[in-house]
């Protein structure tokens, strides 16, 4: 069954360098999507992706993060200069579609560290 | 706005049946989900909700809606050991152009004993 993979699991850094997380969605879906999910919070909405833009962002994600699709199978988010507070789970997701019923298949997640 | 809350904690026994709660906010909402999530994994779609029905069976799995209140229970019948996971409510808020984001709650952790 087709899955959206996530790499690395577990991502370390310093405190003001840059991150690069990376997501293959499934390959006939659309629509990408970030959420991350800060210990014992909610999963928050970070942004979505459609036809090689930006659809819908949110607050959270400010200049310093940029998502981006280099080629036809990856999706990217990079955040430019890590804070402590930006330690969370990251999860990718895709969907088929994007309005009304729409189901997204997410990734394991990749556990983003800020020292 | 858009909030979705939940309880964070639900213990049952083994064959007794779960009840999940969830609140939401955001009546644009036209469906509305249940997302499983076990260890290491990401989150899986368990089922979903049509905004204009009331319940939703799907094998021992009962979904009741009350849009008034604006409440969504997912109701385990028969709870296994196996369903013992990390369980989300999302919505998804209308918005024009589509693209529609999911609002998770919290998240309620069943635990499911002998």
């Amino acid at each position: 069954e087709p899955e959206v993979t996530q790499t690395p699991s577990h991502q370390v850094t310093q405190m003001g360098q840059e991150v690069i997380l990376r997501c293959v969605p499934i390959s006939n879906h659309l629509y990408f999507y970030w959420y991350r999910q800060i210990l014992g919070q909610k999963v928050e909405f970070l942004v979505s992706f459609y036809n090689n833009e930006i659809s819908e962002k949110s607050e959270i994600f400010d200049d310093q993060f940029s998502v981006e699709r280099p080629d036809g199978s990856n999706f990217t988010l990079k955040i430019r200069s890590t804070k402590l507070e930006d330690s969370a789970m990251y999860f990718c997701a895709s969907s088929e579609h994007g309005a009304d019923y729409n189901e997204q298949f997410f990734g394991p997640g990749t556990r983003l560290t800020v020292l | 706005g858009e909030d979705v809350e939940q309880s964070l904690f639900l213990s049952v026994r083994e064959g007794d049946s779960s009840v999940i709660n969830c609140t939401y906010t955001d009546s644009s909402s036209t469906y509305l989900y249940w997302y499983k999530q076990e260890p290491g994994a990401g989150l899986q779609l368990l089922t979903y909700i049509f905004s204009n029905m009331d319940m939703k069976q799907d094998q021992r799995l009962t979904v009741l809606l009350n849009k008034k209140d604006k409440h969504l229970s997912l109701r385990i019948a028969d709870t296994q050991t196996g369903d013992s996971a990390i369980y989300f409510c999302a919505e998804s808020p209308t918005r024009s152009g589509g693209y529609n984001k999911l609002i998770f709650g919290a998240g309620t952790r069943l635990a499911v004993h002998p």
